[in-house]
Parts: C-alpha cells; sequence; structure tokens
C-alpha cells in the first residue's frame, strides 16, 4: 500500500539536543512538507520541498532543518536553537501538477522533558 | 502573510442535524481549497476539494466557495455522532495555509 511513513511515533528531547524526525513516502509524489500543530492551533509549515535537492522555508522554519536527497525522504531535525519544540509534527506529501491536496503521515509527537 | 480565519467553536448539534462550518483567507489570488477532518491524535485526513465557485456535492458533505468574498464553508447533512472532530480549512496548492479547525460535537 501507498503512503507515508513517519517515524518515531513517540519523541523525547533533552534540553540542548538535537532530534531528527524521520519521513519516508512511497507514492511518487514530487513535493513534500514539515508542519507543527500546536494544542488548539492549526498546522503551521516549517519547510517544503518541490524537488529533490531544493526546499523553502515556510513560516516557522527558525530552529529547524531539512534535506532532500531522495525523492523518498524528507527527514526534519529540530534544532538546540528551537525554544518550544514541544509539539505534533506532520510531514506530508502532494503531486502538484495534480493539485489533489496533501497526504499526511500519521505524525510524531516531540516532547522536551 | 497568508492567512486562513476560522471560528474555533465548540460546534454542537444534534444527531440527523445539518453542521455548518465556515473559514475565510486572506490571499485573493487562491485557487485550491480543501477541507480535512481530523480526530483527536490523530493526523488529518481530505474529505473535499473545491476550485470553482459554487457548491459542490459528495455524499452527505457539500463544499462551498465564494472567491469574491474569500470565503469557503463546509456543510455536513444529516449529522452522526462519528463526524465529531476537528475541522481544519486550507488554502494553496505548493505551501498550503491551514485554518485553526472548528470543533464539531455530535450528540447522539
Amino acid at each position: 500500500d501507498g503512503g507515508i511513513t513517519q517515524s518515531p511515533k513517540y519523541l523525547f528531547r533533552k534540553e540542548g539536543q538535537n532530534v531528527t524526525l524521520s519521513c519516508e513516502q512511497n507514492l511518487n509524489h514530487d513535493a513534500m512538507y514539515w508542519y507543527r500543530q500546536d494544542p488548539g492551533q492549526g498546522l503551521r509549515l516549517i519547510y517544503y520541498s518541490q524537488i529533490v535537492n531544493d526546499f523553502q522555508k515556510g513560516d516557522i522554519a527558525e530552529g529547524y532543518s531539512v534535506s532532500r536527497e531522495k525523492k523518498e525522504s524528507f527527514p526534519l531535525t529540530v534544532t538546540s536553537a528551537q525554544k518550544n519544540p514541544t509539539a505534533f509534527y506532520l510531514c506530508a506529501s502532494s503531486e502538484p501538477s495534480t493539485n489533489y491536496g496533501y497526504t499526511f503521515g500519521s505524525g510524531t509527537r516531540l516532547t522536551v522533558v | 502573510q497568508k492567512e486562513v480565519e476560522q471560528n474555533s467553536g465548540p460546534l454542537s448539534v444534534p444527531e440527523g442535524a445539518i453542521a455548518s462550518l465556515n473559514c475565510t483567507y486572506s490571499d485573493r489570488g487562491s485557487q485550491s481549497f480543501f477541507w480535512y477532518r481530523q480526530y483527536s491524535g490523530k493526523s488529518p485526513e481530505l474529505i473535499m476539494s473545491i476550485y470553482s465557485n459554487g457548491d459542490k456535492e459528495d455524499g452527505r458533505f457539500t463544499a462551498q466557495l465564494n472567491k469574491a468574498s474569500q470565503y469557503v464553508s463546509l456543510l455536513i447533512r444529516d449529522s452522526q455522532p462519528s463526524d465529531s472532530a476537528t475541522y481544519l480549512c486550507a488554502v494553496g496548492n505548493n505551501d498550503m495555509r491551514f485554518g485553526a479547525g472548528t470543533r464539531l460535537t455530535v450528540k447522539p
């Protein structure tokens, strides 16, 4: 079955640590996205990539980094510079030429301990 | 910054009633509009898309778009308890923006 896999489902980070969230898709979609969701709030765009080896900052990119070395993979690193990283992180993909909307992964819940 | 606004609710309707969810957006050039349903603790799932002014119906769901007023709505007919969720309005294609969502509760 085609889909998006995010791992891990739950992640705990100590103060000052960098952590990397994994996102893999087998839908053959060109575009991939990372969103952050805080309780009672909508999704806020962190980074997006429309093609391999290229990505753009979203509205809240500070304290995050990404890479897009393969079409299938778009990992997100939450750096120690992100002062309030506790949130629900969602990865999505789409095929821009079809305009069918996004397919989301099941999410990673990150907590700072 | 492109903005998408929704009434946060909560919205409560009795089973069998019509639920009406509303959304406004700031980017007048937007061409693509979506409604996602999100159950608590889960990821959003796409339920409707609309691209042209007017109504689009899919089963119990009807999406309405008015680009002149920059307004999108979702009607859910014959609401069921299983429709209880947060509904997210989303605008755009390559860098989609989401509203904060409206929490809907359908009471048996």
